[in-house]
């Protein structure tokens, strides 16, 4: 079962303009991740965010978590045309840190 | 420091045959855990190992079934195929005790069953 819910399903922007990608989970976390996923290949992490912190950045990358919401959003400033790839949330329980429940995935296209 | 590696990249098989799908981890990471990803779909979790052995199991059937060496590569084992098994397979290494969630993932074995 696929606990991460993203939105939307798929994002299409021009090059520079900023991408907002939003994950809905269901059951407590110990932390939320976003991994990156170019055409069928392997996940790449980008960002992690512990269930008691409420935003944290990494270069162009914002992560926001509200967890009495239980909503996270994924925010990437300018983008580029190789951002262009599959996004994906992942969420761990406490104490299961290697099994991460996935959302379906949102696919960005940034034009160039 | 050496990436995870799966092999092979690419394979095709047929209903009722069997596969092992190998997997080496991060130099250093002694945790190792499987996904299946179906076209269109996230990753599931299929299990963990964790010093040898299997210490985390998601919803998949007995004929899943895997191994950790002692150098702590892994291997992924399918019986009796059924063609919803074609997929993309994923192995994720990460180290135990280290304080972060972060998995590191292979290319992925893509596996299709006829």
């Amino acid at each position: 079962s696929q606990q991460g819910e993203e939105d939307p399903q798929a994002l299409s922007i021009q090059e520079g303009e900023n991408a907002t990608m939003n994950c809905s989970y269901k059951t407590s976390i110990n932390n939320l991740q976003w991994y990156r996923q170019n055409s069928g290949r392997g996940l790449v992490h980008l960002i992690l965010i512990r269930s008691n912190e409420r935003e944290k950045h990494s270069g162009r990358l914002r992560v926001t978590l509200d967890t009495s919401k239980k909503s996270s959003s994924l925010l990437i400033t300018a983008s580029r045309a190789a951002d262009t790839a599959s996004y994906f949330c992942a969420t761990a329980a406490t104490g299961a840190n290697s099994k991460l429940t996935f959302g379906k995935g949102i696919t960005l296209s940034v034009r160039p | 420091e050496t990436g995870v590696t799966q092999s092979p990249t690419h394979l095709i098989k047929t209903r009722g045959q069997q596969v092992t799908l190998r997997c080496s981890s991060q130099s250093g990471h002694n945790t190792v855990s499987w996904y299946q990803q179906a076209l269109g779909q996230g990753p599931q979790f299929i299990f963990q190992y964790y010093r040898e052995e299997e210490n985390g199991r998601g919803n998949f059937p007995p004929r899943f079934s895997g191994l950790q060496f002692p150098n702590y590569s892994s291997e992924l084992n399918v019986n009796a195929l059924e063609l919803d098994d074609s997929a993309l397979y994923l192995c994720a290494s990460r180290f135990t005790g280290a304080n972060t969630g972060e998995l590191f993932f292979g290319e992925g074995s893509r596996l299709t069953v006829l």
